[in-house]
């Protein structure tokens, strides 16, 4: 599987900032996601990331308060935009796999917003 | 009714034993069926996936997949300490690329 990291791994930020987060592959792939994990919780999908488009966000998620960023089929940018507390969360990207369907997680961010 | 249901646990077996994890889907034209395992503070890290009625076998793990009952469950044979953390099903719906995960099952593997 695809080797993923993420930069920031943690940051701790002031209510009202934005933060973006990086997201890199080692190899090239079609489609990577973002997701957020809240305190003890499931991961919820934010948005589709495809190389050359405008990202494709599931309900609840607007463009303006995470704007997306899919250069190449290496990396991708989430940015989480005028934050409040209620942002404090895990943001975890993925990438798809080789066998259809499966995806692979990078090792996520834990921001946390005062 | 949630799009993929698990007991959240914790469920608790000695070492050793088998571990059964369930995982109930909502949607008859569901395709693809994964089970991750998150240890605390770390991603989800695929463990196994299943695509087609019956049993996959992957070392001790076990996916068994009913499709007429909108099923899926993991079987951990000889539970370790280190299974210990919590698992995620998550199924690929119909027409969509996107995964849908259920809100997992914490597994404590008691020495």
């Amino acid at each position: 599987s695809a080797v993923i990291s993420q930069k920031p791994s943690r940051d701790i930020c002031q209510r009202g900032t934005s933060l973006t987060i990086q997201c890199q592959v080692d190899s090239q792939v079609t489609m990577m996601f973002w997701y957020r994990q809240q305190p003890g919780q499931s991961l919820t999908l934010i948005a589709t990331a495809n190389q050359g488009s405008e990202a494709t966000y599931e309900s609840g998620f607007v463009i303006d308060k995470f704007p997306i960023s899919r250069p190449n089929l290496t990396f991708s940018t989430l940015t989480v935009s005028n934050m409040s507390p209620e942002d404090s969360s895990i943001y975890l990207c993925s990438v798809t796999g080789e066998v259809a369907d499966t995806q692979y997680f990078g090792p996520g961010t834990r921001l946390t917003v005062l | 009714q949630k799009e993929v249901e698990q007991n959240s646990g914790p469920l608790s077996v000695p070492e050793g034993a088998i571990a059964s994890l369930n995982c109930t889907y909502s949607d008859r034209g569901s395709q693809s069926f994964f089970w991750y395992r998150q240890y605390s503070g770390k991603s989800p890290e695929l463990i196994m996936f299943i695509y087609s009625n019956g049993d996959k076998e992957d070392g001790r793990f076990t996916a068994q997949l009913n499709k007429a009952s909108q099923y899926v469950s993991l079987l951990i044979r000889d539970s370790q300490p280190s299974d210990s953390a919590t698992y995620l099903c998550a199924v690929n719906l119909r027409g969509y690329q996107k995964v849908t995960f259920g809100t997992g099952t914490k597994l404590q593997v008691i020495p």
